[in-house]
């Protein structure tokens, strides 16, 4: 059974640095079989996919163009995990921010428990 | 503005069937598979009907996904008063290069 446990702080103020990590058990960060995605859920966004990390012989990132000139999404093979870096937040990045495998299948099969981050000073 | 669009909310009574729609374009559902997901209040969404028409194991099968073009539809037969949540749609954007979601669809069970 796959399971991933998020941890990071949920107040970031604006224009810092939100970071989140996201722990796999029951799977490998570096498996050739998944992808490691961050997903986020506001009012006024819905559900909104921020990037992926996954690795086929080599890492590869794919990223949102909203969020590309600000996130980095790494991989921490020896942790098992992977996270979020989202630079220069405004109070916009409130939300609440999930990790996702998508599994063999191609679906979104498993999430984190979900962290609200709410930007403000 | 999500990129998928899903009527805002729906209803039924218990037994009834409820179809819920979702609507995206050719570099999406026209291209891709499907996802459908349903979430509880304060819960992470979770996978309900997996691309090629599969079930997660546990999903009960009064739930069923269709497509048809840039179409996609979710349908729940027998209806019951713990399939009251809200539900989403999801699919592989191939211009974008990322996952698109609809806006979700608050289904209510009167």
């Amino acid at each position: 059974q796959v399971q991933l446990q998020q941890s990071g702080p949920g107040l970031v103020q604006p224009s810092q640095t939100l970071s989140l990590t996201c722990a796999i058990s029951g799977d490998s960060v570096s498996s050739n079989r998944a992808a490691w995605n961050w997903i986020r859920q506001s009012p006024s966004r819905g559900l909104e996919w921020l990037g992926r990390t996954y690795y086929r012989s080599k890492w590869y990132n794919d990223y949102a163009v909203s969020v590309k000139s600000r996130i980095t999404i790494k991989s921490d093979t020896s942790k098992n995990q992977f996270s979020l870096q989202l630079n220069s937040v405004t109070p916009d990045d409130t939300a609440v921010y999930y990790c996702a495998r998508t599994g063999f299948g191609g679906d979104n099969d498993y999430w984190g428990q979900g962290t609200l981050v709410t930007v403000s000073s | 503005q999500s990129v998928l669009t899903q009527p805002p909310s729906a209803s039924g009574t218990p037994g009834q069937r409820v179809i819920i729609s979702c609507s995206g374009s050719s570099s999406n559902i026209g291209s891709n598979t499907v996802d459908w997901y349903q979430q509880l209040p304060g819960t992470a969404p979770k996978l309900l009907m997996s691309t090629k028409n599969q079930r997660p194991s546990g999903v009960p099968d009064r739930f069923s996904g269709s497509k048809s073009g840039t179409s996609a539809s979710l349908t729940i037969s027998g209806l019951q008063s713990e399939d009251e949540a809200d539900y989403y749609c999801a699919a592989w954007d191939d211009s974008l290069k990322g996952w698109v979601f609809g806006g979700g669809t608050k289904l209510t069970v009167l």
